[in-house]
């Protein structure tokens, strides 16, 4: 079964620094792909960047980056220079393939306040 | 239309009467998917769709809960005989395809009060 853990409920860090949310994973499936969305408090899901299985490079999006490492079945999420803005929830999903086997699981998020 | 589009934005109801949420996908995305976000929780997964029909209800809480899609487009769930706590925010998403490599765009999603 699938299933994502975000072990940090809340984070507070300081602007200008670099910031890392954790999330590991559990599947049995070879073929799967790992998410980040952002939620402002206004709500919306934005999407901020993708890692699939049998990517070989980290995702990079701008100050977002996917730290994958496979083996320990983690995906961390790191904002360079973070500023106000990035003051959110911030979830972790995945999806298995094949497409007979499509939903997104999402951990639980991590809230991230951002110090002026 | 530009994006996932989900109505009412708003909506109170008296327990047990029964409720409708329609969800507008982009169009051309083949899947589509309903889930649950209490305050302050993650989301938690409904159902999803791939056309028209509906690999996966595995997340419908209970019978008063059921969705249909037709077209291949509009999405609608349905609440029978609400309780209290199905009060959240029902989030709408689609996808132009399935398989792993492919993110789901969200609407803004329907908040439901039941008193």
């Amino acid at each position: 079964a699938q299933k994502i853990t975000q072990t940090q409920p809340g984070m507070f860090v300081q602007e200008k620094e670099a910031v890392t949310l954790d999330c590991t994973y559990d599947t049995s499936d070879p073929s799967y792909g790992l998410f980040w969305y952002k939620q402002p408090s206004s709500g919306e899901m934005i999407f901020l960047i993708y890692q699939g299985s049998y990517d070989q490079q980290n995702a990079t999006e701008g100050r977002y980056s996917l730290n994958f490492q496979k083996a320990r079945k983690s995906a961390n999420l790191v904002i360079s220079a973070s500023q106000l803005g990035d003051s959110a929830m911030y979830f972790c999903a995945m999806r298995e393939g094949p497409p007979s086997a499509s939903k997104i699981i999402f951990g639980s998020g991590t809230r991230l306040s951002i110090r002026p | 239309g530009a994006g996932v589009s989900q109505s009412p934005s708003n909506k109170v109801t008296e327990k047990g009467k029964d409720v409708e949420l329609r969800c507008d996908p982009i169009s051309g995305h083949t899947a589509l998917y309903w889930y649950r976000q209490s305050l302050g929780q993650g989301l938690e997964f409904l159902i999803y769709f791939q056309g028209n029909s509906a690999p996966d209800k595995s997340g419908l809480p209970s019978d008063r809960f059921s969705a249909e899609r037709t077209g291949g487009s509009v999405s609608t769930l349905t609440i029978q005989r609400t309780q209290q706590e199905d009060s959240a925010v029902y989030l709408c998403a689609s996808s132009p395809r399935t398989g792993p490599n492919t993110e789901a765009f969200f609407g803004q999603g329907t908040r439901l009060t039941v008193v």
